[in-house]
This record gives structure tokens, C-alpha cells and sequence, in this order.
């Protein structure tokens, strides 16, 4: 079945060490998501790819990068988790077109990072 | 900015009977969409049911509805005929199409509903 994956599912981190999220779809849809869901609280997109461009949001913190090496895979690397890093991290990913109604988004299930 | 307020943190319902849930907007622009978007415990977010701004009849699909109020900037959920599978945290979501736009999902902080049996 054509879907979101997402890896790992759980990741603990130490303080300040690099990690790295991952996602991968199977729907070849041309933009894909980042959220950041801190708990009791709605996701909030952190930044997005159309196609090969990268979109960052204003308010996302420069802890957090992205890279997309095709089309299937998008990664999360937060270089200096901090304690206010441990959330659940949500891939999504939609098929869009300019002047088109937006597609429905697809979400991943989630990867659950502790930072201790 | 876009702002999305869901008033009702939590609510329970009854098996096989009807529920609403509550969200209210804020944005000047004119060009936009609204979702109500379901994660149940443990599993992936998924799309419930979705109104483009310019239509004026209410979307619906299934036993779910939605009462679009455009000028009060309302966007209301209706679960007909509740089932245990729809205990899940909702969430209403507004994405906005005119200049600027980004496909940017801005959402609420979620109703976490309970169906009993």
C-alpha cells in the first residue's frame, strides 16, 4: 500500500548530540512536510519542500535543517537538541499544483524523540 | 496570521449518537480551506472532511458534517450515528489559497473525543 513511513518511530537522544529523523513515501507526491507536536498541543509545520525547494517557516529555529536527496525521502536533522526539542516529529506529504485545490496531506506516524 | 481556536479540549459521547465539535477562525483573507483532520491513539493523522471557503453548501461525507458559517468564521463538526472507532483526537485545520499561499495546514489545539459504549 502506497504510504508515509516513518523512522525510527521512537529516537532518544542526549542533550546537544546530532540527530537525524526520517521519511520516506511511497505516493510520488511533490511536496513534503515537517510538524513539530509538542504534547496537548496542535502540530505546527516547522518547513516544507515543493519539489526541490525548500520553504522555511519564519519561526522555525535554525536547530532545525532539512534535506530532501529525491523524491521518496526527506530527512530531519536537529544539530543541538535541546531539552524543548522532545516532541513527536509528523512527516506529511500532498500532491500540488499551481492554481489547483490543495491535496489532501498524508502524515506519517510519527517519530517520538526524547532528549535527555 | 491565521489563528484556529478549538474551545473544547475534551468531550465524550455515547455510542451511536450525535456530537459536534467547535472551531472558530481568524483570517482577512478570502481564498482559503478548512479540514478536520482525526488521530486516533497511537496511529497516523488522517483526513476526516474538508470546505473550500467559496462554496456555501456545507461538505459532508458519511456520518460526518460540517456547519460552515463563513461571516462568524465557523467551521463546526458533526458525528452522526458515533462509533467506538471515532474516539480520537480532532483536529480543525485552516490552510489559506490566496497570495502568499504556502499549503501551510495552521490547526487548532484539538478536541479529544471519547465514544462510549
Amino acid at each position: 500500500d502506497a504510504m508515509v513511513i516513518q523512522n525510527p518511530r521512537y529516537q532518544v537522544t542526549q542533550f546537544g548530540k546530532p540527530v537525524t529523523l526520517s521519511c520516506s513515501q511511497t505516493l510520488n507526491h511533490n511536496v513534503m512536510y515537517w510538524y513539530q507536536q509538542k504534547s496537548s498541543q496542535a502540530p505546527k509545520l516547522l518547513f516544507h519542500y515543493y519539489d526541490k525547494d525548500f520553504n522555511n517557516e519564519a519561526d522555525t529555529p535554525d536547530n532545525f535543517q532539512s534535506r530532501r536527496p529525491n523524491t521518496s525521502f526527506c530527512f530531519l536533522d536537529i544539530r543541538s537538541p535541546g531539552l524543548g526539542d522532545a516532541a513527536m516529529y509528523l512527516c506529511a506529504t500532498s500532491r500540488e499544483g499551481a492554481g489547483t485545490a490543495p491535496d489532501e496531506q498524508f502524515f506519517g506516524p510519527g517519530t517520538r524523540l526524547t532528549v535527555l | 496570521a491565521q489563528t484556529v481556536t478549538q474551545s473544547q479540549p475534551e468531550m465524550s459521547v455515547q455510542e451511536a449518537e450525535t456530537v459536534t465539535l467547535s472551531c472558530t477562525y481568524d483570517t482577512s483573507e478570502n481564498n482559503y480551506y478548512l479540514f478536520w483532520y482525526k488521530q486516533p491513539p497511537s496511529r497516523q493523522m488522517i483526513l476526516v472532511i474538508r470546505q473550500e471557503a467559496y462554496k456555501q453548501q456545507n461538505a459532508t461525507e458519511n456520518r460526518f458534517s460540517v456547519n460552515f458559517q463563513k461571516a462568524a468564521k465557523s467551521f463546526s463538526l458533526k458525528i452522526s450515528d458515533s462509533q467506538l472507532g471515532d474516539t480520537a483526537m480532532y483536529f480543525c485545520a485552516f490552510m489559506n489559497r490566496g497570495r502568499g499561499s504556502n499549503y501551510k495546514l495552521t490547526f487548532g489545539k484539538g478536541t479529544l473525543l471519547t465514544v462510549n459504549p
